[in-house]
């Protein structure tokens, strides 16, 4: 079965600084993908990043990056400088190859920016 | 692309009382997902159609939940009878093509309040 699991309930950071929200997953599958999702207090659910499991790079999308370590079955993002319309919930999802088209969430974590 | 399209946005009923929830899809997209989001369970994925039809509703709460996709661009989510336990913010998404590599385009979502 899949499972991502974010331990970081809430996080906090200062306006300009970098941040890192952790995410570690598990699967058998060989084959998966990594998603990020941003759901500001508005409440849509905004794709930002996607990290393939056969890809050699880390992926990026402007000031977001993707700390992916196969091994460790962890997928951190990485806001750089960050700004105050970040603040967010920011959920890591997982899609196996091997069958259903489920898209698995983690719990989430609470992003504030302060400035 | 006017993107995922849900109706309504909030939705406020009494307890036994049948909600219709409404998804139309991005132009396309062949998979539609509904989810499921409470402070207690996170996302859940409740309903998948593919091409129109229904591939995975083990998510599904109870028989009181139905989902229709008559046609390639709408999709209802029925709850008949309501319980206040119901009330949640429901989520359709669509994706243009399956696999590990595709993520999801998510809807604004309805707030549904049962009360």
């Amino acid at each position: 079965a899949q499972k991502i699991t974010q331990t970081q309930p809430g996080m906090f950071v200062q306006e300009k600084e970098a941040v890192t929200l952790d995410c570690t997953y598990d699967t058998s599958d060989p084959s998966y993908g990594l998603f990020w999702y941003k759901q500001p207090s508005s409440g849509e659910m905004i794709f930002l990043i996607y990290q393939g499991s056969y890809d050699q790079q880390n992926a990026t999308e402007g000031r977001y990056s993707l700390n992916f370590q196969k091994a460790r079955k962890s997928a951190n993002l990485v806001i750089s400088a960050s700004q105050l319309g970040d603040s967010a919930m920011y959920f890591c999802a997982m899609k196996s190859q091997g069958g259903s088209e489920k898209l698995v969430f983690g719990k989430g974590t609470k992003l504030t920016v302060n400035p | 692309d006017a993107g995922v399209i849900q109706s309504p946005r909030h939705e406020v009923t009494e307890m036994g009382q049948e909600v219709t929830l409404r998804c139309k899809p991005i132009s396309g997209h062949n998979s539609l997902f509904w989810y499921r989001q409470t402070m207690m369970r996170g996302l859940e994925l409740l309903i998948y159609f593919n091409n129109n039809v229904p591939i995975d509703d083990s998510g599904m709460p109870e028989d009181r939940f139905s989902a229709k996709m008559p046609n390639a661009s709408f999709s209802t989510l029925k709850i008949q009878p309501s319980e206040p336990r119901d009330s949640a913010v429901y989520f359709c998404a669509s994706s243009h093509r399956q696999g590990a590599n595709y993520g999801y385009t998510f809807g604004s979502g309805t707030r549904l309040t049962v009360v």
